[in-house]
This record gives structure tokens, sequence and C-alpha cells, in this order.
């Protein structure tokens, strides 16, 4: 069981727009910053997000993400089929000292 | 640009140590803390731990009795050891760098990322 909560799979049609969500607590998502990643089948994670929703220099303005209280959502606007991957968000958390990944949200392009 | 290049014995019995070490190129060591992060087959990521240029780490509390992490910074190299194996351990291992949080001693986020060991524990 993750201390992050994502959805296991979503879904959308090309050119489409998605969200994943990531649900968590005061310790974790409440009081630090929420990075995402994206991994590519058979590929080690990507940099997608960071500091809630930065994004680093070569990802696409097509996503997005934000943070309220304790949950956090990814946006994929303009779905592509190159998109399909897992996505899983991350944060600290104060009470396990430690980084804490959400369970992964497998995106498939329809 | 930075490449992080890891290896280490892919296979091993139960109660054995693993032993990873993940080189770092083009890239300064201070200033980031060095991760190990792995994924259980067809499972989610798992942060182990993480470990900067002078040896300050964090380790996971649920795998920090068998964890050790360490760094040469003459070679631009860092290590884990996981002690006591079992098949709950096998597992894709990554490395990964990321930089010092600008308020606390641990990384911020992830920017880099070795390209992945599988390790398989089995008698």
């Amino acid at each position: 069981q993750s201390v992050l909560t994502q959805p296991p799979s979503a879904s959308g049609t090309p050119g489409q727009r998605i969200t994943i969500s990531c649900s968590g607590s005061s310790s974790n998502i409440g009081s630090n910053t929420v990075n995402w990643y994206q991994q590519l089948p058979g590929t080690a994670p990507k940099l997608l997000i960071y500091s809630n929703n930065q994004r680093p220099s070569g990802v696409p303005d097509r996503f997005s993400a934000s943070k309220s209280g304790t949950s956090a959502s990814l946006a994929i606007s303009g779905l592509q089929s190159e998109d399909e991957a897992d996505y899983y968000c991350t944060t600290w958390d104060d009470s396990l000292n430690g980084h804490v990944f959400g369970g992964g949200t497998k995106l498939t392009v329809l | 640009q930075v490449q992080l290049q890891q290896w280490g014995a892919g296979l091993l019995k139960p109660s054995e140590t693993l032993s990873l070490t993940c080189a770092v190129y083009g890239g300064s060591f201070t200033g980031y803390f060095w991760n190990w992060i792995r994924q259980s087959p067809g499972k989610g990521l798992e942060w182990i731990g993480e470990i900067n240029h002078s040896g300050g780490t964090n380790y996971n509390p649920s795998l920090k009795s068998r964890v050790t992490m360490s760094v040469d910074t003459s070679k631009n190299q860092f290590s884990l050891r996981l002690r006591s194996v079992t098949a709950a351990d096998t597992a894709v291992y990554y490395c990964a760098r990321g930089p010092r949080h600008r308020y606390y001693d641990r990384t911020e986020r992830l920017e880099h990322w070795g390209q992945g060991t599988l390790v398989t524990v089995s008698s």
C-alpha cells in the first residue's frame, strides 16, 4: 500500500485532456512539494514536473500540474500516443523521514 | 551532459548481499544527493535511500537496517549494499541524481537516472 494514492489506470483518446490525481496527507503533500515522473515501457523514469508545477527543460507545455492542500494532480492536454506510459507522483514525508511514491497510474491512449 | 552508468551482480541467493555501483559522468559530484530506487516486477517505484558527497545519508525506514550506501568522490561513484536479501528484494534497481533541497539535507527531485539493473534473488 503506497503512502500516496493514485488511480491505477487512466485513459483518453488522442487530442483529449486527462488528469491524474495524487492524494496524500499533511505530513507529505500537505507540507512538501510534489514531483511527477513519466516511465515509458522498459525505460527508466523521467522527471516530468518538479516543485508542484515546474517543467524541466524539454518537457512540452502539454504537461502541467498543480497542488492543493494534501492532493496534487497532473494534467496532459492534447493527448498523444507517445504519452502512453506510467506516471508517478512523489514527495517527502516528514513522518517517515523519506521520499515516498504513489503507486503509479498507467495511462492508455485509445 | 550527465550520465549515470550502473552495474552489479544480477543473480543472488537468499541471505546474500546485493552490491551495486553507479558511476557519474559529465557532472559535479558535490551539491547533489545520489539516490537508489527500486521497482519490483510489474510494480511501482520504491525509494531506498540517498547519500551526498560527504557521506550524509537518508534511508527508507523500512530498509534502513539492511542498507549501506557509500560514495567514492575520487572515482565519481556511489554504491549500494543491501544485506540478507530475499525473493522480495527482486527488482530493477536504479541510481539517480538530484540537487540538494535549498533548505533541507535531502534531494529535491531526481533529474538524472541510470539505466537500471535487474537483480533476481533465487535459490
